[in-house]
C-alpha cells in the first residue's frame, strides 16, 4: 500500500464548476499537509500548505485536512480555464523529506 | 526574488554514461532536496542537502548521488545510466527545517 493515495483519474468540468479533489494516506505520523500545481512541462508549484485539521482558504481554493479519517481536499471555486493542471497532494513528517500522490489532471471546459 | 534554477533543461544520454544535474536554489534558502518525476511512480523523493551535509535519502539505489556546495547550490549524479532513469528531475528547495518547498522546472532526461 502506498503511503499516500490520489486516484489519478483526469476530471473535465465546465468554466465555472467546482472542482474537489482528495487524498488518503496511511501513516498518522504526517503532519504537514501540501497540495501543489504543476502546468505541463513545468515543475509544481505549491498552491496551499497546512499544518492542522480543519481548513484554510486562499481565495478560490480552500484546503480540508481530517487526520482522524487521515484525508485531505482540495476544492476550487469558480473554476476557469486557467486551473487546468495536474494538482497534486504531499505531505511530509516534519522534515523536507514529502511523499506525493500521482496527481490529478484537471480540464476546465469553457 | 529569482526562483529556483535547474540545468541543463534538456538532456538525452545513451545508457551507460553518466550525467550531472545543477540546481541554484532561492537565495537564502539553506535546503535541497530532489525529486524524480515518472508518469509510472509520480514524483519519488531522491535526498536532501542542508548545509553541504545530506539529510535525509530515499530509496533510490547508489548510482543516485548528490552533493552542496557552501553557497547552497546543489549538484545530482546519475552513474551507469539505464533507460529506467529516464525522467524528470526535479530539486526544490526551502529556508530550512520544515517549510515550503518551492520547485525548479526540472531537468528532462531521456536515457537511449
Amino acid at each position: 500500500q502506498k503511503e499516500v493515495e490520489q486516484d489519478p483519474g483526469p476530471l473535465s468540468v465546465p468554466e465555472g464548476a467546482i472542482v474537489s479533489l482528495n487524498c488518503t494516506y496511511s501513516n498518522s505520523a504526517f503532519q504537514y499537509f501540501m497540495w501543489y500545481r504543476q502546468y505541463s512541462r513545468k515543475g509544481p508549484e505549491l498552491l496551499m500548505y497546512t499544518y492542522s485539521s480543519g481548513n484554510k482558504e486562499d481565495g478560490r481554493f480552500t484546503a480540508q485536512v481530517d487526520k482522524s479519517s487521515k484525508y485531505i481536499s482540495l476544492f476550487i471555486r469558480d473554476s476557469q480555464p486557467s486551473d487546468s493542471a495536474t494538482y497534486l497532494c504531499a505531505m511530509s513528517y516534519g522534515n523536507n523529506r514529502l511523499a506525493f500522490g500521482k496527481g490529478n489532471q484537471v480540464v476546465v471546459i469553457p | 526574488k529569482a526562483g529556483v534554477t535547474q540545468t541543463p533543461r534538456y538532456l538525452i544520454k545513451t545508457r551507460g554514461q553518466q550525467v550531472t544535474l545543477s540546481c541554484s536554489p532561492i537565495s537564502g534558502h539553506r535546503s535541497v532536496s530532489w525529486y524524480q518525476q515518472t508518469p509510472g511512480q509520480g514524483l519519488q523523493f531522491l535526498f536532501e542537502y542542508f548545509s553541504e551535509t545530506q539529510r535525509n535519502k530515499g530509496n533510490f539505489p547508489g548510482r543516485f548521488s548528490g552533493r552542496q556546495f557552501s553557497n547552497s547550490r546543489s549538484e545530482m549524479n546519475v552513474s551507469t545510466l539505464e533507460l529506467g532513469d529516464s525522467a524528470l528531475y526535479l530539486c526544490a528547495s526551502s529556508l530550512e527545517g520544515v517549510g515550503e518547498q518551492f520547485f525548479g522546472p526540472g531537468t528532462r532526461l531521456t536515457v537511449l
